[in-house]
């Protein structure tokens, strides 16, 4: 059965620093890996997508990194600002269909 | 503007009554899920539906039941809510099961 770690489950940083989030997951046969901010008191937003056959991906500041074989992935921000905060889960999809997610990590940039 | 909407934001029931959740999307996306969110866990998918007319179970459909009458609409519902459901439920939809999710803003479900 598929389980995805998120450590650590807070972390925080001041502003201007560039940070990693880390997504750890058991099985390597995965069709995806996403990452989503969540604010609080609101639903998620979808940061970036990471197709199985991909390395990486990048938006703006955010840069997301894939490796199989070791079931990892990590979420590069950089230049991080206060409005970065929010808590932050990656979830992956296998052969089901069906995204398994961790259980994120809550980031607080320091003004 | 284009999305997700979920009804009500919040409630607070008695164990035992029926509820439904209402989720309505305008994005036009064939597929739609459910998921329950619990403090110190993950997402956890309820049910979802690939496209109209279809459903599916996910990982904890048990108290728990969905229709997809159209593309638009996908309601959830408590038919004897326990006080284990008590929890923040997201809805969301995609183009299909390979593209981003989005998601509402949740209804936050209180069973005493």
């Amino acid at each position: 059965k598929q389980e995805v770690t998120q450590i650590p489950a807070a972390l925080s940083v001041p502003e201007g620093e560039n940070l990693v989030l880390n997504c750890s997951f058991t099985d390597s046969a995965i069709y995806n890996l996403q990452w989503f901010r969540q604010d609080p008191g609101k639903g998620l937003t979808s940061l970036l997508l990471i197709q199985s056959s991909q390395r990486e991906q990048t938006s703006g500041r955010l840069n997301a990194s894939l490796d199989k074989s070791s079931g990892r992935s990590t979420l590069y921000i950089a230049a991080s600002q206060p409005g970065d905060s929010a808590t932050y889960l990656c979830a992956v999809r296998g052969s089901n269909y069906q995204l398994i997610w961790g259980a994120g990590t809550k980031l607080i940039i320091k003004p | 503007i284009a999305g997700i909407t979920q009804a009500p934001t919040s409630q607070i029931l008695a164990a035992g009554r029926r509820m439904t959740l209402r989720c309505t999307q305008d994005m036009r996306h064939n597929a739609m899920y459910w998921y329950r969110q619990d403090l110190g866990l993950g997402l956890r998918l309820i049910h979802y539906s690939n496209t109209a007319g279809t459903t599916g179970k996910g990982e904890v459909p048990d108290g728990y039941s969905v229709s997809r009458a159209n593309t638009d609409d996908f309601p959830l519902t408590l038919a004897s809510a326990v006080p284990s459901q008590t929890s923040v439920y997201f809805c969301a939809s995609s183009w299909d099961r390979d593209q981003p999710q989005h998601f509402g803003d949740g209804t936050r479900l209180s069973i005493l």
